[in-house]
């Protein structure tokens, strides 16, 4: 199976600054990565597919990058909203595997 | 507008079943393949099952193989979970979502979720 590991696990932040998130894959899955956001007690939402295909609505703030093994999430001047928990998921495989999350705190 | 509904939850005593239903409206459901993602309390997301949009192929995570059985009625948009000899540790909201690409038979996105439903599984 293949295992998706996120990195940081948390990140302090605060409005207006630009962070990263890091998503590395056990093999390749050449860019069938996808990033969620999850606000607490709501469902996940998509922000990216195809790893850097932004979703229908999503703010153009958020951009992705990467291919193979290694994924990185931006989100550029980071917004009041924008403060929740943020995974990425492989689908090069039929068992969708998330990352363990990444979760963006105010500092 | 795309929205599915889950129900079914509750608390069910380990060894116990529980069948989860996922209502979807605002698209043709036939169409899309569907999947049950769970989290359980305080964790991350664990995909559990697949249903491609044709019904017939299926795939699960390790962890319910065997114990979990996905279905669906497209001509009633529904989605089913049969949850059988239940554990301590399936207790989570169990999340449906949809496949971003219609009629396909390779994995995609999940572009639309529901709220979730509530399993817990305790004696």
């Amino acid at each position: 199976d293949i295992q998706m590991t996120q990195s940081p696990s948390t990140l302090s932040a605060s409005v207006g600054d630009r962070v990263t998130i890091t998503c590395r894959a056990s093999q390749s899955i050449t860019n069938w990565l996808a990033w969620y956001q999850q606000r607490p007690g709501k469902a996940p939402k998509l922000l990216i597919y195809k790893a850097s295909t932004l979703e229908n609505g999503v703010p153009s703030r958020f951009s992705g990058s990467g291919s193979g093994t290694e994924f990185i999430l931006t989100i550029n001047s980071l917004q009041p909203d924008d403060f929740a928990t943020y995974y990425c998921q492989q689908y090069n495989s039929y068992s969708g595997t998330f990352g363990q999350g990444t979760k963006v705190e105010i500092k | 507008q795309v929205h599915l509904v889950e129900s079914g939850g509750g608390v069910v005593q380990p060894g116990r079943s529980l069948r989860l239903s996922c209502a979807a409206s605002g698209f043709t459901f036939g169409n899309y393949g569907m999947h049950w993602v769970r989290q359980a309390p305080g964790k991350g997301l664990e995909w559990v099952a697949l249903i491609w949009f044709h019904g017939r192929n299926k795939y699960y995570a390790d962890s319910v193989k065997g114990r979990f059985t996905i279905s669906r009625d497209n001509s009633k948009n529904t989605l089913f979970l049969q949850m059988d000899n239940l554990r301590a540790e399936d207790t989570a909201v169990y999340y449906c979502a949809r496949d971003r690409d219609d009629i396909v038979v390779v994995p995609s996105a999940y572009d639309s979720w529901g709220q979730g439903t509530l399993v817990t599984v305790s004696s």
